[in-house]
């Protein structure tokens, strides 16, 4: 079974200041990798996503992640964060093998601070 | 828009009463899902539907329902709500993972529910 890991339930950053959001999964085959974004009292948002090729994957707002097979990490960064990234960020991994059923971490809360 | 569509926003539902949330999307996905959302957990599968007349259970089924009769509509049932119940429900929706480019899922607003 697949399981994913967010180390950092909040992570509070100053504004301009770089952020990196981190995330570990586990699975024993090939996984596709996501990040969604909760705004407050929203849905989730796909963020970016690693289905296969380049590593260094780039998404909306600035963000991009990095795939790190042999540690295991999908790690979220941006390099210069702004009041309005103030979030909820989720990691998410589907067992590309199986019906397209995601497994979420449990969340991080970026705080940005002005 | 196009998107996924669910109602009602917010509830409020004594223990015993029961309900259903409504969830319909226009984007002729096969997928649907509903989540449950708690504090510091994440989200919780509840129940799934890889298309029109399939549903199958998730991580935390008891004590909902659901059906799935056309490809846009996946409403979620709850028959005695109980305190544990309240949660912010989402329903998302999808194309099969066999695509090229899967494009993840696409989420509703939520359901507020509060059962007291």
């Amino acid at each position: 079974a697949q399981s994913v890991t967010q180390l950092d339930s909040q992570v509070p950053v100053f504004e301009e200041a770089p952020v990196e959001l981190r995330c570990n999964y586990s699975s024993s085959v090939s996984v596709y990798l996501f990040w969604y974004v909760q705004y407050p009292n929203q849905g989730l948002q796909l963020l970016l996503k690693y289905l296969s090729g380049s590593t260094l994957v780039k998404g909306i707002n600035g963000f991009e992640a990095e795939f790190n097979k042999s540690q295991t990490s999908f790690h979220l960064r941006k390099p210069s964060v702004h009041i309005s990234d103030t979030a909820e960020y989720f990691c998410a991994v589907i067992d590309s093998g199986g019906y397209q059923k995601v497994t979420f971490g449990t969340g991080t809360k970026l705080q940005v601070i002005p | 828009n196009a998107g996924v569509t669910q109602t009602p926003k917010f509830r409020i539902l004594k223990i015993g009463q029961s309900m259903t949330l409504q969830c319909t999307q226009d984007m002729n996905h096969n997928y649907m899902y509903w989540y449950r959302q708690d504090p510091g957990m994440g989200l919780k599968l509840i129940y799934y539907s890889v298309g029109a007349g399939i549903t199958d259970k998730g991580e935390v089924p008891n004590g909902y329902n659901v059906s799935r009769s056309t490809t846009e509509d996946f409403p979620l049932r709850l028959e005695l709500a109980a305190p544990s119940q309240t949660s912010v429900y989402f329903c998302a929706s999808s194309y099969p993972r066999d695509t090229v480019d899967s494009e993840g899922y696409t989420f509703g607003s939520g359901t507020r529910l509060t059962v007291v």
